[in-house]
């Protein structure tokens, strides 16, 4: 079936980087675009960016701009967030999702299971 | 970038009850607006894309309205496995925001 499927949870201290990956598979992985979405607990759902597998072109919320960087490897039809200079505020779920158009309409149909990142000293 | 804003944050409903909760845009977004569920633990969930297309496998229990700066995801008859918090979601323009989310709870 139609699945992404992420990484493991991760501890890291202040200051350093996290990457997390996103595995697809029951699709053809440079077909849709791939987002990252976070949620820090009990918060909302914060839009981080998108990667278009196929080309490699991304878009950046302002925010994360100059700290994150999304990439993938085809080859294993998989997508990759990294994030540098952690601070707590990072701490949270992160989340990988597929886009689908429909028209020009854009949502996210298909997500993964989440990857818990803590950043503490 | 756009603001989106739901309402009522928190909202408690009985089994059969018929709920609606509502989203505002802070512009026109014309229809670029989804509805998402998230249950605790869990991913966010599709509900509703284009303000009113039903996804693939979600109940008719569930719909969306509204255009411009304002919409509404309404529940029919609320069952046991709708107890969630939800989210809007506008696909007008990056960043693609979401709303504060609305918890539903059982009353």
């Amino acid at each position: 079936q139609v699945q992404l499927v992420q990484s493991g949870a991760e501890v890291k201290k202040p200051g350093a980087s996290v990457k997390v990956s996103c595995k697809a598979s029951g699709y053809t992985f440079t077909s849709y675009d791939i987002n990252w979405v976070r949620q820090a607990t009990g918060q909302g759902l914060e839009w981080m960016g998108w990667m278009n597998p196929n080309s490699g072109n991304t878009g950046y919320a302002q925010k994360f701009q100059g700290r994150v960087t999304m990439t993938r490897n085809t080859s294993i039809s998989t997508a990759y967030m990294e994030l540098s200079s952690l601070r707590s505020e990072d701490t949270a779920v992160y989340y990988c999702a597929r886009t689908i158009i429909r028209g020009d309409e854009v949502a996210f149909d298909i997500w993964g299971q989440g990857t818990m990142v803590t950043v503490s000293s | 970038d756009i603001q989106m804003t739901q309402s009522p944050s928190s909202l408690s409903a009985s089994v059969g009850d018929r709920v609606t909760i509502t989203c505002r845009a802070s512009q026109s977004i014309s229809s670029y607006l989804n509805w998402y569920q998230q249950k605790p633990g869990k991913a966010p969930k599709l509900l509703i894309y284009a303000a009113s297309s039903l996804q693939s496998g979600v109940p008719s229990r569930f719909s969306g309205s509204g255009s411009g700066t304002d919409f509404t995801l309404t529940i029919s008859s609320l069952q046991p496995e709708d107890f969630a918090t939800y989210y809007c979601q506008q696909s007008y323009s990056t960043p693609w925001g979401f709303g504060q989310g609305t918890r539903l709870e059982i009353k």
